[in-house]
């Protein structure tokens, strides 16, 4: 248990369904990181946010769209997948602070949430 | 960041010590070097990080070179449950100090 929580564990979507993953941490961090892991690739950065204010998308698809209305709490909206888009998605969180893009300090991840798009 | 190579695959018998090498040549001397694991459709798992002194925690220890152009991950004494991809990352602390995961070692614990 790392302290980060992360519902639904698994979701199966359709192409033209609207769904939400929903990531909580408590350990009182200030950042917070989506991560998608497709199958037999590397971990891959989405979006930072520092303090509520996202600071990095890392040229993810319109598609994709992160809401993060506290500190504890980060959410992956999810419109119009593709099928391509199946993948583990993870979430985490860094203690960081100050201003602009910290990313120095460890980050703790989340179970993930298995998506599979039909 | 600098870049890591690491095996692909590793055996390690159970009971016996784990050692995990990484390359990092071009590493900077304000980067440090991080270890994080992935046990099959679980979240990375922080192991430990150093920046040029060994470090030593509940669940490893790290060991790395003088020159900092290399690193050894080492657990002392295997489980099964350490069977996982283990990621080798340097990074710089603070701002802009991305964690970039590369392909990893998998590590097959074997009783």
């Amino acid at each position: 248990e790392t302290g980060v929580t992360q519902t639904p564990r698994h979701l199966v979507m359709g192409m033209t369904n609207k769904k939400s993953l929903k990531c909580e941490q408590h350990l009182g961090h200030n950042a917070m990181y989506w991560y998608k892991q497709s199958a037999k690739k590397p971990l891959e950065l989405m979006f930072v946010y520092n303090f509520k204010e996202q600071t990095e998308n890392n040229s993810v698809p319109s598609r994709f769209s992160p809401e993060c209305p506290n500190s504890s709490h980060l959410f992956l909206h999810l419109h119009t997948l593709q099928p391509e888009d199946s993948a583990l998605y993870l979430c985490a969180s860094s203690p960081e602070g100050g201003s602009g893009v910290g990313l120095g300090e460890t980050q703790y991840f989340g179970p993930g949430t298995r998506l599979l798009v039909l | 960041d600098a870049k890591t190579t690491q095996p692909t695959s590793m055996d390690c018998a159970e009971g016996r010590a784990a050692n995990l090498p990484c390359n990092h040549s071009t590493i900077s001397g304000n980067e440090y070097v991080y270890w994080y694991r992935q046990i099959h459709s679980q979240g990375p798992q922080y192991i430990i990080h150093g920046l040029k002194n060994n470090e030593t925690n509940e669940m490893a220890s790290l060991i790395i070179t003088e020159d900092r152009k290399s690193s050894t991950l080492i657990l002392p004494h295997a489980t099964l449950r350490d069977t996982a991809v283990y990621y080798c990352i340097v990074r710089s602390r603070g701002k802009g100090g991305k964690l970039i995961f590369g392909q990893g070692t998998e590590l097959s614990v074997k009783p």
